[in-house]
């Protein structure tokens, strides 16, 4: 299985700032990447995909980039309803397999 | 609009079994494979398999394979989960989603307690 390795584990930041998750996969998954924000109390919900396309309804804020084993989700201008985990997720190959997650809060 | 409904979760002793359903609206439901992820309270999300448009193709996590069975009936656009000998470490909630993981529904709680 292909394992993925998510940082940090949790964040604070504060509103306005940039922000930026790392998501690392055990072997190339040639951009079979997506990223989740989940509320507490929701379901998971599809921002990215591709690594890098924006999911329909998305905020322009929301970006990914990466390439190979390295991926990562920025969030630019942090908003108060950013506050939320946020997982990434390979669909490389089967089966599909989930970073551990980061817990994004306010400062 | 995209819907998705899970039914059939609440409280199931160890080693019975269970059958989630997930009922699909807003889509041609035929068209697409179709998902579905757990995640224990507190904890991450686990994906357990999906299945294509006509049921020829289904994939699991491994470790859930013989536990666990994903089908789908077309003609009532609705896609299961039958689960079997669940034990404390299947508690959670579980969600279907239209793959590739677009849309979720969500999610029905199953709690394996005796």
């Amino acid at each position: 299985d292909i394992q993925m390795t998510q940082s940090p584990a949790s964040l604070s930041a504060s509103l306005g700032e940039t922000v930026t998750i790392e998501c690392r996969a055990s072997e190339d998954i040639y951009n079979g990447l997506a990223w989740y924000q989940q509320k507490p109390g929701k379901s998971p919900q599809l921002l990215i995909y591709n690594a890098n396309s924006l999911h329909t309804g998305v905020p322009s804020r929301f970006s990914g980039s990466g390439s190979g084993t390295q991926y990562s989700l920025k969030i630019n201008s942090l908003q108060s309803e950013d506050v939320a985990s946020y997982f990434c997720q390979q669909y490389y190959n089967y089966p599909y397999t989930f970073g551990a997650g980061t817990k994004l809060e306010l400062k | 609009e995209v819907k998705l409904v899970e039914s059939g979760g609440g409280l199931v002793q160890p080693g019975r079994s269970l059958k989630l359903s997930c009922a699909a609206s807003g889509f041609s439901f035929n068209d697409y494979w179709m998902g579905w992820v757990r995640q224990a309270p507190g904890k991450g999300l686990e994906w357990i398999g999906e299945i294509n448009q006509d049921s020829s193709t289904i994939n699991y996590t491994p470790s859930l394979k013989d536990k666990f069975t994903i089908s789908r009936d077309n003609a009532q656009n609705t896609l299961y989960l039958q689960m079997s000998k669940l034990g404390s470490e299947d508690t959670a909630i579980y969600y279907c989603a239209r793959a590739p993981l677009d849309y979720w529904g969500q999610g029905v709680m199953v709690t394996v307690s005796s």
